[in-house]
C-alpha cells in the first residue's frame, strides 16, 4: 500500500445528494491533491493543498468543494453533481509541493457514479 | 499548447514477450518525465522519474528511455508476465506556470493486457 487511504472506495449518488470523499495520508507529508479520472481520459488535477492552504483550483465548478482540516486529512464535499461528473477521484500526496521534483503517491480512488 | 500523447492507445501481447509504450510531449520548460503503471481499480504507483540529464533508468525490468532534444520517451518492458497488465501513464512536470512552480501533464494511458 502506498499510505494514502481513500473512503469510499464505490460511492452511487443521486443529483440531488450530498456526500463527501474522505482521503488520508500516513507519510507525514505537506501537500494533497484531488484528481478527476474519466474513462480513456487523462488525469485532471483538481485541487491541490499545500500546508492545510489551497494553493490551485483548476476551474473547478462549485459544486466540488474541498476542505483540508489538516496536512493528514483532505476531503471533497459533493453536492447537486450530474451524471457527468461520474468518474474516478483520486487522492494523492507529496512531501512537498512548489518546484521541486517531489514524488506524488496516490490512493486507490473512489469510484464515483452519479444516477 | 503543453501536452503528452501516449502510443499505443492499448496494446496485447503474449506473456515472456517484451515491449515498447511510447510517450511524446510538447511540454516547455522540461523539468522532469514520470511513468506510472496503475493496475485496474487502484491508484498510479510511480516507476521511474528522469531529469533532463538521465536518458535511461531502470526499476526491475522496466527500463524507461528518455531524449529530451526530440521530446520523446519509451518504456520498455522485458519478459512480461501476467502481473504486467495495466495502464501505463507517462507524466511530464514542466511548462513553467505562473506562481514559480511546474504542473504535472498527463499522458492518457497505454493500456497493457499480457496474455498466458
Amino acid at each position: 500500500e502506498t499510505g494514502v487511504t481513500q473512503t469510499p472506495r464505490h460511492l452511487v449518488m443521486g443529483m440531488t445528494n450530498k456526500k463527501s470523499l474522505k482521503c488520508e495520508q500516513h507519510l507525514g507529508h505537506n501537500a494533497m491533491y484531488w484528481y478527476k479520472q474519466s474513462a480513456k481520459k487523462p488525469l485532471e488535477l483538481m485541487f491541490v493543498y499545500s500546508l492545510e492552504e489551497r494553493v490551485e483550483n483548476n476551474s473547478v465548478p462549485s459544486r466540488f468543494s474541498p476542505e483540508c482540516p489538516n496536512s493528514s486529512h483532505l476531503f471533497l464535499h459533493l453536492h447537486t453533481l450530474q451524471p457527468e461528473d461520474s468518474a474516478l477521484y483520486l487522492c494523492a500526496s507529496s512531501q512537498d509541493w512548489g518546484e521541486e521534483v517531489y514524488e506524488q503517491y496516490f490512493g486507490p480512488g473512489t469510484r464515483l457514479t452519479v444516477t | 499548447k503543453n501536452q503528452v500523447e501516449q502510443s499505443p492507445q492499448s496494446l496485447i501481447i503474449l506473456e515472456g514477450k517484451n515491449c515498447t509504450l511510447q510517450c511524446n510531449y510538447t511540454v516547455s520548460p522540461f523539468s522532469n518525465l514520470r511513468w506510472y503503471k496503475q493496475d485496474t481499480g487502484r491508484g498510479p504507483v510511480s516507476l521511474t522519474i528522469m531529469t533532463f540529464s538521465e536518458n535511461t533508468k531502470s526499476n526491475g525490468r522496466y527500463t524507461a528511455t528518455l531524449d529530451a532534444d526530440t521530446k520523446q520517451s519509451s518504456l520498455h518492458i522485458t519478459a512480461s508476465q501476467l502481473s504486467d497488465s495495466a495502464s501505463y501513464i507517462c507524466v511530464v512536470s514542466g511548462g513553467g506556470f505562473s506562481g514559480g512552480y511546474n504542473k504535472l501533464i498527463f499522458g492518457a494511458g497505454t493500456r497493457l493486457a499480457v496474455h498466458p
